[in-house]
């Protein structure tokens, strides 16, 4: 019930193309979901999150689409460009229990070609 | 705003060695994390302080891992003695202590172990 489940493994995707990564969780007491970008030899940085009170946040080529019925979230990358070659994480945390601990899926590799 | 400090980057050691990794949280972060990240997997958590306190360490193998923040800030991680399957990327991350912020966990580059 702790686990996040996240699709697919990896991804190929032409440059100016539309990335779509699905992360599904079955803990209905996590309130906080974020995604993270992580370059080859550096650590995860923080992308974009939700809270499960909003179905879409958006930020520039970046947009979260939040099912809470369905526990489903998804990470959409528009205008996909080389730059965003990495592996992206989905997470989950029951921020309310004040412990923050974050549950990762299992990572997403995107190569966008030139 | 400095990021997370992490050293050393690199650590190769032999199995039933002992290594020692440390952290500087970002200036004012309460909240310190260790994850232990396996090559193609994402980050598990492994420990995490309140200032210097341990509010969660329930992953933790705590026959040869130990962890500690004695002040409140910079922390240790410790492995002794260490086995193959430690082979890993130990990554710290640091938040606020309280409101929304507190969500939002910042990492720093973790040092990547080689056990032989």
């Amino acid at each position: 019930q702790q686990q996040v489940k996240q699709s697919p493994q990896s991804l190929i995707v032409q440059k100016g193309g539309i990335s779509i990564i699905n992360c599904a969780y079955e803990n209905t007491a996590f309130d906080y979901f974020p995604w993270y970008q992580q370059f080859p030899g550096k650590g995860p940085a923080l992308l974009i999150a939700i809270r499960p009170d909003v179905s879409e946040k958006k930020e520039g080529r970046f947009t979260i689409s939040f099912n809470k019925s369905a526990k489903q979230f998804s990470l959409h990358i528009m205008d996909s460009q080389p730059g965003d070659s990495a592996t992206y994480f989905c997470a989950a945390s029951k921020g309310s229990s004040n412990t923050g601990k974050l549950i990762f899926g299992q990572g997403t590799t995107l190569q966008v070609k030139p | 705003e400095a990021g997370v400090a992490q050293s050393p980057r690199y650590k190769i050691i032999e199995k039933r060695q002992s290594v020692a990794f440390w952290c500087n949280p970002i200036s004012g972060h309460a909240t310190l994390y260790w994850y232990q990240q396996i090559l193609g997997q994402g980050p598990k958590l492994l420990i995490q302080f309140q200032n210097n306190g341990v509010v969660d360490d329930s992953q933790l193998p705590k026959d040869r891992f130990s962890a500690e923040r004695l002040k409140g800030v910079d922390s240790t991680l410790k492995i002794q003695p260490a086995k193959l399957e430690d082979s890993a990327v130990y990554l710290c991350a640091s938040s606020l202590a309280s409101g929304s912020a507190a969500y939002e966990q910042y990492f720093g580059p973790g040092t990547r172990l080689t056990v032989t």
